[in-house]
């Protein structure tokens, strides 16, 4: 059974970083893309940032570029979210999700089949 | 951007169908992927590449894309199917890419 847990949620000042992390069993997690969704109280989904099974390739949404890195362990099984320069508008869940391919070479990246429960980032004073 | 447009809102009786649109430019020619989302849970895949389902899932949803719109479409509704429904895409272009979710449908049953 596929397992994503996500973990580093918590308060946080403006201005601040904070490192998201998200823990992978139940499938072999080198042979998959993952990806970083977040959802603020009440708004639908935002997509943040992908990365492919080796980390060769990465994209992030252009509202989060520059600002936010995503990055893997694969010895480790786990996908990071760095995040830096916290506002208010970071403030929301934070999940992972598993694509079902390795990387876009193949076919579309995006078929995010397997979610974890996410973790909460409040960003405030 | 890429931009996929949902209504806000649906009701429906049980028992009846309910038709969730998702709009875009040229849809058809993507991919398309239905999430459900049940309040306090995370999302889970109830439909993907347009028209399949993964396993688990009733064939009471079912979906569709073509032209300018995308349609999932959930037969026999349930009390039990009342959650928000996003769609999603993949947009490729020249040398980025980003996975696109419109803004979320409100199922309500009635």
């Amino acid at each position: 059974e596929v397992k994503l847990v996500e973990s580093g949620g918590s308060w946080y000042k403006p201005g601040g970083s904070l490192r998201l992390s998200c823990a992978a069993s139940g499938f072999t997690f080198d042979e998959y893309a993952m990806h970083w969704v977040r959802q603020a109280a009440g708004k639908g989904l935002e997509w943040l940032c992908s990365i492919s099974w080796d980390g060769g390739r990465v994209y992030c949404a252009d509202s989060v570029k520059g600002r936010f890195t995503i990055s893997r362990d694969n010895s480790g099984h786990s996908l990071h979210l760095q995040m830096n320069s916290l506002t208010t508008e970071d403030t929301a869940f934070y999940y992972c999700a598993k694509d079902t391919l390795a990387d876009d070479s193949s076919g579309s990246l995006g078929l995010l089949d397997s979610w974890g429960r996410g973790t909460l980032v409040t960003v405030s004073s | 951007s890429y931009v996929l447009t949902q209504p806000p809102s649906v009701s429906v009786a049980p028992g009846q169908t309910a038709i969730l649109t998702c709009g875009g430019n040229n849809i058809g020619m993507q991919s398309v992927h239905w999430y459900q989302q049940k309040p306090g849970q995370a999302p889970i895949l109830v439909v993907y590449n347009d028209n399949d389902r993964p396993s688990g899932i009733p064939e009471r949803f079912s979906g569709s894309n073509s032209g300018n719109t995308a349609t999932l479409t959930i037969s026999r509704v349930e009390a039990g199917d009342e959650a928000d429904y996003h769609c999603q895409v993949w947009d490729r272009s020249s040398d980025q890419s980003y996975v696109i979710f419109g803004g979320g449908t409100k199922l309500t049953v009635l």
